[in-house]
């Protein structure tokens, strides 16, 4: 099954800790992205990224990093820099020259 | 401004009727259009883009995109209780990836 993956379903976190959110595809796309999407809101884009080894800031990057050591994978972490982190968060990736982002089924985090 | 606006609803529509779903959005240099389909908990799924002036069809979905007015609607017609959700539309202002505005909750009257 082609599919993008994420995991955990359900994190939960202590304040001051780090938690890496886990993405991954097999659909040969390109570009990958982070979003969060806060209760009755849209989503808004964390980090985004074209190629392998190479990503870019979205409108809310503080407080995150991310990595893309490998065309299928780009994890998030949730630095404790983040103040306010439990949210919905949401990968989707897109192939070169297409038109359409398809996203996985999403993080649950709760800081406790 | 918000880059991309969407009454928030609930719009309320009763079983076989025509749904309206409206968005604005700022920049006027944004390139595709997109409207999303998220169910309660769910993640957001496609249901189709636009990307030039007028409309396009995919079965019971309307897409109209009106550049100079700055705006794109989603029509559904025959609307269905299975239609109850929450439509995110998305913009794409060349960067290649997406500003969404915060949706509107779609509910149809059995």
């Amino acid at each position: 099954d082609g599919g993008i993956t994420q995991s955990p379903k359900y994190l939960f976190r202590k304040e001051g800790q780090n938690v890496t959110l886990s993405c991954e595809q097999n659909l040969n796309h390109d570009a990958m992205y982070w979003y969060r999407q806060d209760p009755g809101q849209g989503l808004r884009l964390i980090y985004y990224s074209q190629i392998v080894n190479d990503f870019q800031k979205g409108d809310i990057a503080e407080g995150y990093s991310v990595s893309r050591e490998k065309k299928e994978s780009f994890p998030l972490t949730v630095t404790s820099a983040q103040k306010n982190p439990t949210a919905f968060y949401l990968c989707a990736s897109r192939l070169a020259g297409g038109n359409e982002q398809f996203f996985g089924p999403g993080t649950r985090l709760t800081v406790l | 401004q918000k880059e991309v606006e969407q009454n928030s609803g609930p719009l309320s529509v009763p079983e076989g009727a025509i749904a309206s779903l409206n968005c604005t959005y700022s920049d006027r240099g944004s390139q595709s259009f997109f409207w999303y389909r998220q169910y309660s908990g769910k993640s957001p799924e496609l249901i189709m883009f636009i990307y030039s002036n007028g409309d396009k069809e995919d079965g019971r979905f309307t897409a109209q995109l009106n550049k100079a007015s700055q705006y794109v609607s989603l029509l559904i017609r025959d609307s269905q209780p299975s239609d109850s959700a929450t439509y995110l539309c998305a913009v794409d202002t060349g960067r290649r990836a997406l500003t969404f505005g915060s949706g509107t909750r779609l509910q149809v009257q059995p």
